[in-house]
């Protein structure tokens, strides 16, 4: 079965501050892994997907097969990086069956 | 082009209710996914259709089910409504259904009493 948990229910950094989301997940394949975000009365959106390797808004992930993570990290918070943060894995054989964490609320403190 | 669009934003029923909830995808998109969000639980997988074919169902029972019409526009019915059904249900398109990229309505929010 596929499971992605998220160890910080909330998380507060200071604005200039590092910040790292943690988010670790059990499947047995082959996983895709996305970080989603929902800012304040904003729909959820994509943030960034770890097969395309790239940095959105200074965001970028790692997926560390071994550890079975892909921690969500940048080297310094903005205050408008305070929202609700998912991680979310999609089996590559199963369509859009996207399952998400339990979300990680990111407060950036001026 | 528009978003995924969700009606009705906001409804109050009461227990042993039925109640249906519409969702209209982003033009073009043929995948169309469906999830509970509740604080307690989180986003919760219902299920993902395809060219009005359920391809995934989550784990929920038989009160809840789906289903997808022609122009990919899909609708959920949940039966016999208990207190635990309220929360916020979400809809998703996506383009095929291939690619993990889910698009967002802003849901529709159920009040059960």
């Amino acid at each position: 079965a596929q499971r992605v948990t998220q160890p910080e229910k909330l998380l507060s950094v200071f604005k200039g501050a590092p910040v790292e989301l943690k988010c670790n997940y059990s499947y047995s394949g082959s996983p895709e892994l996305f970080w989603y975000v929902q800012y304040s009365r904003q729909r959820l959106q994509l943030l960034l997907r770890h097969i395309s390797r790239e940095s959105i808004k200074g965001f970028t992930a790692d997926l560390n097969k071994g550890e079975t993570s892909f921690h969500l990290k940048k080297p310094f918070a903005q205050e408008e990086d305070s929202a609700m943060y998912y991680c979310a894995l999609r089996a590559k054989t199963s369509y859009d069956k996207v399952i998400f964490g339990p979300g990680t609320s990111l407060s950036v403190i001026p | 082009k528009a978003g995924v669009t969700q009606t009705p934003r906001y409804l109050i029923k009461t227990r042993g209710q039925q109640v249906t909830l519409s969702c209209s995808p982003i033009s073009g998109h043929r995948s169309v996914s469906w999830y509970q969000q509740t604080p307690g639980q989180g986003l919760q997988f219902l299920f993902e259709y395809f060219s009005e074919t359920q391809r995934n169902k989550g784990n929920f029972p038989g009160r809840f089910s789906g289903r997808q019409f022609s122009n990919s526009r899909s609708e959920m019915n949940v039966s016999t409504l208990e207190l635990g059904d309220s929360a916020l249900y979400l809809c998703a398109s996506s383009l095929d259904g291939h690619t993990g990229e889910l698009f967002f309505g802003e849901g529709s929010r159920l009040t059960v009493l």
